[in-house]
């Protein structure tokens, strides 16, 4: 069975640009999760979907962070614009539904220099 | 907040047993313990959840103290290739929300030598 896909794998930018992360989850799965782990720490969910609707994004930073499902299957997370404190590896998870195990892609190494 | 408590470092020999601990004093009675791990470079790998029995997959085995206090993975012969942080995992309240969320700590860093 294919893995969580991401897209992609390494991103440097400038501060105040714009970036954005792709995020096609295994098939079936309708449970989807994007967070972010800085350097040395555990991830942290920035949000995370049921279908294509949001359950949780209460640690998402929503001045500057976005994120969508619209058809319940790939997922997109936007930041704009990037600081430097932004830099960390974004990772995306998917599971068959929440309680389950959850499936990590390899993550985007995201880099605001 | 239910939250864990993991050694930041533990180490074992190639070909033994590795037991992980973790306290996680505060849970509630219907929340699930997870193990994941996650190797270098690579996004966390799920290996174990459990509620009140003992678990055991082709990965590993997973103790779950009778009060659910505490827990602890055990990997019965592990390799170079188990060099990992291991995170243990439960379930967070999250207000206006009946699911709740995911915590990670900082985990144990696990290192086997030859």
């Amino acid at each position: 069975e294919a893995g969580v896909a991401q897209s992609p794998r390494y991103k440097i930018i400038e501060k105040r640009q714009s970036v954005a992360f792709w995020c096609n989850p295994i098939s079936g799965h309708a449970t989807l999760y994007w967070y972010q782990q800085i350097l040395g720490q555990g991830p942290k969910l920035l949000i995370q979907f049921q279908n294509n609707g949001v359950v949780d994004d209460s640690q998402l930073p929503k001045d500057r962070f976005s994120a969508e499902r619209l058809k319940g299957v790939d997922s997109t997370l936007k930041i704009q614009p990037a600081k430097l404190e932004d830099s960390a590896v974004y990772l995306c998870a998917s599971s068959l539904e929440v309680g389950l195990g959850a499936f990590f892609g390899q993550g985007t190494r995201l880099t605001v220099v | 907040d239910a939250k864990t408590t993991q050694p930041p470092s533990m180490d074992c020999a190639e070909g033994r047993a590795a037991n992980l601990p973790c306290n996680h004093s505060t849970i509630s009675g219907n929340e699930y313990v997870y193990w994941y791990r996650q190797i270098h470079s690579q996004g966390p790998q799920y290996i174990i959840h459990g509620l009140k029995n003992n678990e055991t997959n082709e990965m590993a085995s997973l103790i779950i103290t009778e009060d659910r206090k505490s827990s602890t993975l055990i990997l019965p012969h592990a390799t170079l290739r188990d060099t990992a942080v291991y995170y243990c995992i439960v379930r967070v309240a999250v207000r206006g929300s009946t699911l709740g969320r995911l915590y990670f700590g900082r985990g144990t860093q696990l290192t086997v030598w030859p």
